[in-house]
């Protein structure tokens, strides 16, 4: 079945950059997103790719995707204190009705 | 606009009593959401509609669940008996197209 993977820790110092990982199973996925959630919060929509693109950049977040390995990175460039978050991937099938499957999340701590 | 509204923020209840969770989508947004998010099984759909008719309700746990939407601007999801195993955060999200969720705050709930 499908599923989405994440390790579930990540420390860096401020101001280095921070890598999160994903990796997902469905290879009819159409849109892949990462969402950030602060303690006590929702998710918050922080950028997607469609299925078709191999990087998207938007100010410090570089997403990059490996099809063939099925293989979704965030950076975060100049990664501040505020980054401190859980970072989930979620991948969009669309097979019919729409699937959606969250990966347990990535908790980033950014040591100052 | 003041995004996804949901109430209550916290519901403390006993075994056996029935639940109620509130939620009212952004304005314009045509899809509605909701998710249960535990630290077992991290994020789950439950349900999602799309124009007020449930589309996809594979993830309700079982009959005790139900949600409902009556019209565009408002959603429940009620939980009927209600069980300790059932303690998790509740998010509603919404969305204009099928796939940029935008998420609420959450409901914490405690079953005692």
């Amino acid at each position: 079945g499908e599923d989405v993977e994440q390790s579930l820790f990540l420390s860096v110092r401020e101001g280095d950059s921070s890598v999160i990982n994903c990796t997902y199973t469905d290879s009819s996925s159409t849109y892949l997103y990462w969402y950030k959630q602060e303690p006590g919060a929702g998710l918050q929509l922080l950028t997607y790719i469609f299925s078709n693109m191999d990087m998207k950049q938007d100010q410090r977040l570089t997403v990059l995707l490996n099809k063939k390995d099925k293989h979704l990175s965030l950076r975060i460039a100049d990664t501040q204190t505020g980054d401190s978050a859980i970072y989930f991937c979620a991948e969009v099938t669309t097979s019919g009705t729409y699937k959606y499957i969250f990966g347990t999340g990535t908790r980033l701590k950014v040591l100052a | 606009d003041a995004g996804v509204i949901q109430s209550p923020r916290h519901e403390v209840t006993e075994m056996g009593q029935e639940v109620t969770l509130r939620c009212k989508p952004i304005s314009g947004h045509d899809y509605l959401f909701w998710y249960r998010q535990t630290m077992m099984r991290g994020l789950e759909l439950l349900i999602y509609f799309n124009n007020n008719v449930p589309i996809d309700d594979s993830g309700m746990p079982e009959d005790r669940f139900s949600a409902k939407m009556p019209n565009a601007s408002f959603s429940t999801l009620k939980i009927q008996p209600s069980e300790p195993r059932d303690s998790a955060v509740y998010f509603c999200a919404s969305s204009f197209t099928p796939s940029e969720q935008y998420f609420g705050p959450g409901t914490r709930l405690t079953v005692t």
